[in-house]
């Protein structure tokens, strides 16, 4: 089992472009999520999704949009990519019976914005 | 404003000491409360959870407690070793409320040898 994978490790982008992140789990997980990690500010919430073909909005959602068209998969896009979304972005995946109510994390997206 | 708060950012300690490392709520619907532990380039692991029904659960050199009526609760570490040196993140829930967490911003442990 690979677990969480997120493609890319690493971008650089300029102000203004766009952006797919991809996150896939090999769990069967139900629950997928999407995190940014900023200084002193832990893990934030972006989006979510409760199963296949559902999306819904956390915390910080303004200027990213998600996709799960597959259960395995929840993509992150930036349309604008803006300098405040520089980040590092952690997708999750979580069972439906999770014992602990645990989350299983990626290994993050360094995501920088000149 | 934060419902989850890891007031120390960093945390230094000889090695085979005790680590407490703290955690303050605010939201009194949380019931269900877990550490996670995150090195460098990598993503955060669950260590351990605490429900609301108790006040302590230990997992080998690790202990949380629960203050429920403080809203704070805590993790130990003993004894600490090098290989503890990471970044630990507090997190709330609600239980089997699609395991939504809430997270506090994390303390920097750092075991010296």
């Amino acid at each position: 089992n690979a677990g969480v994978t997120q493609t890319p490790k690493f971008r650089v982008l300029k102000t203004g472009q766009s952006m797919t992140l991809l996150c896939a789990q090999d769990m069967n997980h139900e629950y997928m999520y999407w995190y940014r990690q900023d200084p002193g500010m832990g893990l934030r919430l972006i989006h979510y999704s409760v199963g296949e073909g559902t999306t819904a909005k956390g915390e910080v959602p303004d200027g990213y949009n998600v996709s799960r068209l597959k259960k395995q998969n929840f993509l992150l896009g930036l349309e604008s990519a803006a300098p405040s979304q520089t980040s590092v972005y952690f997708c999750a995946s979580s069972p439906l019976d999770a014992r602990h109510n645990e989350q299983f994390f990626g290994p993050g997206t360094r995501l920088t914005v000149l | 404003d934060q419902q989850v708060k890891q007031n120390s950012p960093s945390l230094s300690v000889q090695e085979g000491r005790i680590s407490i490392l703290n955690c303050d709520y605010t939201n009194s619907m949380f019931d269900y409360f877990l550490w996670y532990k995150k090195y460098p380039a990598e993503g955060p692991t669950f260590l351990i959870s605490i429900s609301s029904i108790k006040d302590k659960n230990e997992d080998g050199r690790f202990t949380v407690f629960l203050n429920k009526s403080a809203k704070h609760l805590s993790l130990h570490i003993v004894p600490s070793q090098p290989g503890d040196s990471a970044v630990y993140f507090c997190a709330a829930s609600v239980y089997n409320a699609g395991n939504m967490l809430t997270f506090g911003g994390g303390t920097r442990l750092m075991v010296k040898p």
